[in-house]
């Protein structure tokens, strides 16, 4: 099967600009959850989607959000853009809640 | 919320060696730990995971304890050898996709 993919893989944005980012599971899993990794806060958790519901929700302002599709392709946004958003956004994809989750290659926001 | 704490954060070893990541974590409701390897660069990789209902679990040189009743959970690896560099991260979960992770442990094993 081929992995978890995220397009695009880098970008570079300036602030107060908005950003969409892609993530398409490894076929068949549902679910998608979404993580910012930066040197100063490691890898913190932002959503989880599963059947196009929103589960959970990380600690991260409105500014940030997503969405997911019925053939379980995930979506996430960014808005306002701050230089603090400047990070790697990894998405993790997983057959079904409780189970273990696969990273795609993430993609690497530079925010100017 | 879940709260990770990993150590060492840096840790080197002699190539033969073992290597020992241990991690605390606050929420009693976590059942799931897993571990990710992150080399430069890269994607982390899922490695090894345990669920609260087991107290080891092994695969080849790997392995991982859970003390429930202590909330913490180490990562050991036995045998280093060179391409085992990288930086380990251990997580939590309560089973519902949403991993908190620790700081990292960035391994060095020395040729």
């Amino acid at each position: 099967k081929a992995g978890v993919t995220q397009t695009p893989r880098y970008l570079i944005k300036t602030r107060g600009q908005q950003v969409t980012l892609s993530c398409s599971p490894i076929s068949g899993h549902r679910s998608v959850s979404w993580y910012q990794q930066t040197p100063g806060q490691g890898l913190q958790f932002l959503f989880e989607y599963f059947s196009e519901t929103q589960r959970n929700k990380g600690n991260f302002p409105g500014r940030f959000s997503g969405r997911q599709f019925s053939n379980s392709r995930s979506e996430m946004n960014v808005s306002t853009l701050e230089l603090g958003d400047s990070a790697l956004y990894l998405c993790a994809s997983s057959s079904s809640p409780d189970y273990e989750q696969y990273f795609g290659p993430g993609t690497r926001l530079t925010v100017t | 919320g879940e709260n990770v704490e990993q150590h060492p954060s840096t840790l080197s070893v002699q190539e033969g060696d073992s290597a020992v990541i241990k991690c605390t974590y606050s929420d009693s409701a976590s059942n799931y730990f897993p571990w990710y390897k992150q080399e430069l660069g890269k994607r982390p990789q899922l490695i090894i995971d345990i669920r609260s209902n087991v107290g080891e679990k092994k695969d080849q040189r790997i392995a991982v304890t859970l003390n429930k009743t202590a909330k913490h959970f180490s990562l050991h690896i036995t045998e280093t050898q060179p391409e085992d560099s990288a930086v380990y991260f251990c997580a939590a979960s309560t089973g519902a996709n949403n991993l908190f992770f620790g700081t990292g442990t960035r391994l060095t094993v020395i040729p």
